[in-house]
């Protein structure tokens, strides 16, 4: 089936520094969401991208939908404690839509030091 | 604006008891999906559900397991008899048709 890498597995920054982390397939998607998970509760939709090429931004967090469809990036700028948690980018499944069984990365852990 | 609502939140209980986990989708929300969460294996899709039908069961993991959604704001997903592996944060989720999926904050399950 398809399966997403997620890169780095984790990060360990201080507060201030950019971030980035990508999103990788052997398949194509249409659509790329990225999800952000923190301690006891459950992921909550961040950025959804619908069009190669597509870039947008959601406060001090940017996403690119890559022009090949087999990749995305995420950004955040300027980090702050409060950006802790696990960042995950899932899509559709082949022939689906964004509401139909969704395929998740395995998740990148963000560590913010004060 | 209420979102997912699971109950409970934590679960502890004995091997070969049966659990039941309960989820109420956000009012109006065509499909429901169960998850499961664990450290190896990461997020993963058991079923979900559309207008209150099984679509795709696959990811269930074996005949201990079973989801019901009797009617459009109620699902449960019981685990009978339940085992140690069965430990994890399981997930309900809903959504519109053509939208992303909107995320209970999970039930933590242990098996003793």
């Amino acid at each position: 089936g398809q399966q997403l890498n997620q890169s780095p597995q984790s990060m360990f920054i201080q507060e201030g520094e950019d971030v980035s982390m990508n999103c990788t397939s052997s398949s194509i998607f249409n659509t790329w969401l990225w999800y952000k998970q923190e301690p006891g509760e459950g992921p909550v939709l961040l950025i959804a991208l619908y069009k190669a090429g597509e870039l947008t931004s959601n406060g001090r967090l940017t996403a690119q939908f890559g022009i090949t469809r087999k990749d995305s990036f995420l950004n955040i700028s300027a980090s702050i404690p409060s950006d802790v948690g696990i960042y995950f980018c899932a899509g559709p499944n082949a022939g689906g839509t964004s509401y139909g069984k969704l395929t998740f990365g395995q998740g990148t852990i963000l560590t913010v030091h004060p | 604006d209420a979102g997912v609502i699971q109950s409970p939140r934590h679960e502890v209980t004995e091997m070969g008891q049966e659990v039941t986990l309960r989820c109420k989708p956000i009012s109006g929300h065509d499909y429901l999906f169960w998850y499961r969460q664990t450290m190896m294996r990461g997020l993963e899709l058991l079923i979900y559900f559309n207008n209150n039908v099984p679509i795709d069961d696959s990811g269930m993991p074996e005949d201990r397991f079973s989801a019901k959604m009797p009617n459009a704001s109620f699902s449960t997903l019981k685990i009978q008899p339940s085992e140690p592996r069965d430990s994890a944060v399981y997930f309900c989720a809903s959504s519109f048709p053509g939208a992303h999926q909107h995320f209970g904050d999970g039930t933590r399950l242990s098996i003793l």
